[in-house]
């Protein structure tokens, strides 16, 4: 069946880089996925990456894709405090059909 | 308003009361969706509506009840709910054929007694 498994948490310094990961279980997920929730709010789409590609940059965001690990990571460069929040990987499932990790929750200390 | 809302943001109810929980989006897409999150548990997909019709129906127990009366409201009617049902639920909306896109209200934070 369809499994996401991230760690539940990460904890680093200002400027530091994050390095959040996933894994997962689809190898036909055509889309894979970064949602960010901070507290209080809903999941806010951050960044995805098509099947096909390795790495995927936007600013200070970078996906890697290793499809043969099914293994996704997502890298945050010069974190900030207000990059703490769950971070969630997802891949598709089907039509409509997002499957979600539990998230992990990044801490981002001064 | 811009984006998908969700009202209220927070309920409290008991075992034996009807409420009710309100989304709406402002974005003109016509999927929409409810999930459940629990403490510690992936996001649940609860239904999917589609152009205001249900496509999806993801073994939710019938205290749950949905409604879509237009392409940018959805609405979750609520009865009989047990303690376990305590979650953070959310809406989404998408657009076809971009549905794997989805953007989230904020959500409601409902807890049973």
């Amino acid at each position: 069946g369809e499994d996401v498994e991230q760690s539940l948490f990460l904890s680093v310094r200002e400027g530091d880089s994050s390095v959040i990961n996933c894994t997962y279980t689809d190898s036909s997920s055509t889309y894979l996925y970064w949602y960010k929730q901070e507290p209080g709010a809903g999941l806010q789409l951050l960044t995805y990456i098509f099947s096909n590609m390795d790495m995927k940059q936007d600013q200070r965001l970078t996906v890697l894709l290793n499809k043969k690990d099914k293994h996704l990571s997502l890298r945050i460069a010069d974190t900030q405090t207000g990059d703490s929040a769950i971070y969630f990987c997802a891949e598709t499932g089907g039509f409509q059909k997002l499957v979600f990790g539990t998230g992990t929750r990044l801490l981002v200390s001064p | 308003e811009t984006g998908v809302t969700q009202t209220p943001r927070h309920l409290v109810m008991g075992m034996t009361n009807k409420k009710s929980l309100k989304c709406e989006q402002h974005l003109g897409h016509n999927a929409m969706y409810w999930y459940k999150q629990s403490a510690k548990k992936p996001l649940e997909l609860m239904f999917v509506y589609n152009f205001k019709e249900q496509t999806e129906n993801n073994s939710v127990p019938s205290r749950f009840s949905p409604e879509c009366p237009n392409s940018s409201h959805l609405f979750l009617h609520l009865h009989t709910l047990q303690p376990e049902d305590s979650a953070l639920y959310l809406c989404a909306s998408s657009q076809p054929p971009s549905d794997n896109e989805q953007f989230f209200g904020p959500g409601t934070r409902l807890t049973v007694l």
